[in-house]
């Protein structure tokens, strides 16, 4: 059964950009989490989408945004990128509480 | 507010020589408790789920136990392929599905 993929998996972006990462669960998973990782603060969440629809958020700007089609695959976006917004971006997708993480999207922001 | 704390922050194991990790939660009602290895510049990669104090789950030279207060990972007789950073999360029962992380243990195991 394939992973979780995510796409590109690197990027590099000067601030004022936004960018637009993508992520495509494990098969029958229909609930995708994207997470944030920085050295300092660890992973951090960001926010959960199931059956194309919201469910839950984190504490981030309303700068970070996303979606979910019908197919389950993800989209997160990031308009006006800061210097801080480097980091790597995983995104999860689960079936019931266990989540299965994507080798992640290493977002530098120059 | 749900708090995660994970300790020691590095610990460097002789090959062979056992050890445990631990892990400090506050949560607002626990729903199940995650163990999580990560090696650097990959995702995290999925180990235990533990949902009730007493429970116990073990994978190859790992063992992960749950108290109302704290998770342990134990490592018996860690190879070098053993090292990489071991993360622990909670879900809380509120309904949400996000895991609240901690920062992680750095393991790495000297031949």
């Amino acid at each position: 059964k394939a992973g979780v993929t995510q796409t590109p998996r690197y990027l590099i972006k000067t601030r004022g950009q936004q960018v637009t990462l993508s992520c495509s669960p494990i098969s029958g998973h229909r609930s995708v989490s994207w997470y944030q990782q920085t050295p300092g603060q660890g992973l951090q969440f960001l926010f959960e989408y199931f059956s194309e629809t919201q469910r839950n958020k984190g504490n981030f700007p309303g700068r970070f945004s996303g979606r979910q089609f019908s197919n389950s695959r993800s989209e997160m976006n990031v308009s006006t990128l800061e210097l801080g917004d480097s980091a790597l971006y995983l995104c999860a997708s689960s079936f019931f509480d266990e989540q299965f993480f994507g080798p992640g999207t290493r977002l530098t922001v120059l | 507010e749900d708090q995660v704390t994970q300790s020691p922050e590095a610990l460097r194991l002789q090959e062979g020589e056992s050890s445990s990790l631990n892990c400090s939660y506050t949560v607002s009602g626990l729903r199940g408790l995650f163990w999580y290895r990560q090696d650097p510049g990959k995702g995290p990669e999925f180990l235990f789920t533990l949902y009730s104090a007493g429970e116990e789950k073990e994978k190859e030279r790992l063992k992960a136990t749950l108290t109302k207060k704290e998770s342990f990972l134990h490592i018996t007789a860690p190879k070098p392929e053993d090292s990489a950073t071991y993360l622990c999360a909670v879900q809380a029962e509120t309904g949400a599905n996000n895991l609240f992380f901690g920062t992680g243990t750095r393991l790495t195991v000297i031949p």
